[in-house]
């Protein structure tokens, strides 16, 4: 168990919906990553949070949104879903003490997304 | 943009066999190179190789970073079925942040 929890499991739904999938760190982690994972094209980054703050941005279509909150939990909006979308969706977080931000990240279970 | 690749990108070995996973890298920033093992669903985290310390081992693993030539290597000694997993290989990299770029990952099958 890497400490960090994703839910839900699994996501059923339909083309053109808005689904939430949420992230909490490890404890202490300030440090959030969202991945997409899909089967020909590898772990994809998204986005980062650190402390509340975006980060850093990869490829994330302008239909996925992300924050994190107060609390450092964070969120991963997708709207007006398509069937490309389906895919297992991860969330990492890692702890950037002082002035060593060579971290290693750790996941979450990930989120099965499938768009019907 | 950011790269990373590996190859093979997928290998069958026999039990007791040693493999060596490779991974290549072009990225702006160079801060750190990372293995993870992937089984079921979460990647885990194998090693974090820097600048201060190319070479790391655990037990049947073990990876070398080369700065030079851009590349890393995992290596995997006497391998077991509980080997077989795919293996992705992540860059750190970035001046103000400090992101993971992923390779696509070796699938290893380690047949009895």
């Amino acid at each position: 168990d890497s400490g960090v929890t994703q839910t839900p499991k699994h996501l059923i739904t339909a083309t053109g919906q808005r689904v939430t999938l949420r992230c909490s760190p490890r404890s202490g982690d300030l440090s959030v990553y969202w991945y997409q994972q899909s089967l020909d094209q590898g772990l994809q980054f998204l986005i980062q949070y650190y402390n509340g703050e975006e980060r850093a941005k990869g490829n994330i279509l302008e239909r996925f949104s992300a924050q994190q909150f107060p609390d450092l939990h964070s969120e991963l909006n997708l709207s007006s879903l398509e069937l490309g979308d389906s895919a297992l969706y991860f969330c990492a977080s890692s702890s950037m003490k002082g002035t060593d931000l060579n971290t290693e990240a750790f996941f979450g279970q990930g989120t099965r997304l499938t768009v019907v | 943009e950011d790269k990373v690749v590996q190859s093979p990108l997928s290998l069958v070995v026999h039990e007791g066999d040693t493999v060596t996973l490779n991974c290549s890298y072009e990225v702006t920033n160079f801060r750190s190179l990372l293995w993870y093992k992937q089984e079921k669903k979460a990647p885990t985290f194998l090693f974090m190789l820097t600048s201060s310390g190319i070479e790391k081992k655990s037990g049947r693993l073990s990876s070398i970073l080369d700065k030079k030539e851009l590349s890393s290597i995992l290596n995997i000694t006497a391998t077991q079925t509980g080997d077989s997993a795919i293996y992705l290989c992540a860059v750190g990299s970035g001046a103000g942040s400090y992101q993971l770029t992923f390779g696509k990952g070796t699938k290893l099958s380690v047949i009895p």
